[in-house]
């Protein structure tokens, strides 16, 4: 268990809204990833973050910003949810154990856009 | 050629039986290698990473052939709780700011009573 929790679980929204998806982890990690997995696509990077204010892009960030003011937060948000944009969405850290780096997932928030 | 590459599946297999999955890569500086495990609607959990040399944890047995460009999974002894989808991960440069951490779709296996 990497200390990992995403709010809400789950969400419905309407087409338009903005929606902010939280990432909050208690271990320190440095560095944070948001993704999102759809069926035939696999996991894809979204945003990442190597440490507080510190963010870079993933392959698919049109349409999503994120922000983290503090180590423990990785927010995500959808500046205005398209039906494109329901997905399941995964955050994730990096650790650093016995000399390798693994990354571990948090629960998931599956988000639905009506 | 695909970056990271598994067969879907799925594998449906009798317990007790031995299975075994492969994942190619294509780039030949990928320094870090995992197979996760996911059951359905829930996260991707870390299974076990894949050492240069191989790596066994109990019925799982896990190998690298750098040479030829893929990982490996086995399972002996297969059992009921063994069904889910099996992902293979690769890293070029881990904790780096230029790392790139590819995921490959997942093979997904049944193990049939």
């Amino acid at each position: 268990d990497a200390g990992i929790t995403q709010s809400p679980r789950h969400k419905v929204t309407e087409t338009g809204t903005p929606v902010t998806l939280r990432c909050h982890q208690t271990e320190n990690h440095r560095y944070m990833y948001w993704y999102r997995q759809d069926p035939g696509h696999g996991l894809r990077l979204i945003h990442y973050s190597y440490g507080v204010k510190d963010t870079d892009k993933g392959e698919v960030s049109d349409g999503y910003s994120v922000s983290r003011s503090k180590t423990e937060d990785f927010l995500l948000t959808l500046e205005s949810a398209t039906s494109s944009q329901t997905s399941v969405y995964f955050c994730a850290i990096m650790a650093r154990l016995a000399g390798s780096y693994e990354q571990y997932f948090g629960p998931g928030t599956r988000l639905t856009v009506t | 050629r695909k970056e990271v590459e598994q067969d879907p599946g799925p594998f449906n297999v009798p317990e007790g039986a031995t299975v075994a999955f492969n994942c190619t890569y294509s780039n030949s500086a990928s320094q870090s290698f995992f197979w996760y495990r996911q059951d359905c609607r829930k996260e991707p959990k870390l299974l076990m990473s894949v050492y240069s040399s191989g790596n066994e944890d109990g019925r799982f047995t896990a190998q690298l052939n750098r040479a030829s460009q893929y990982i490996s999974l086995l399972i002996r002894d297969s059992k009921l709780s063994d069904s889910a989808t099996y992902l293979c991960v690769v890293n070029t440069d881990p904790m780096n700011r230029d790392d790139k951490i590819i995921f490959g779709k997942g093979t997904r296996l049944h193990i049939l009573p």
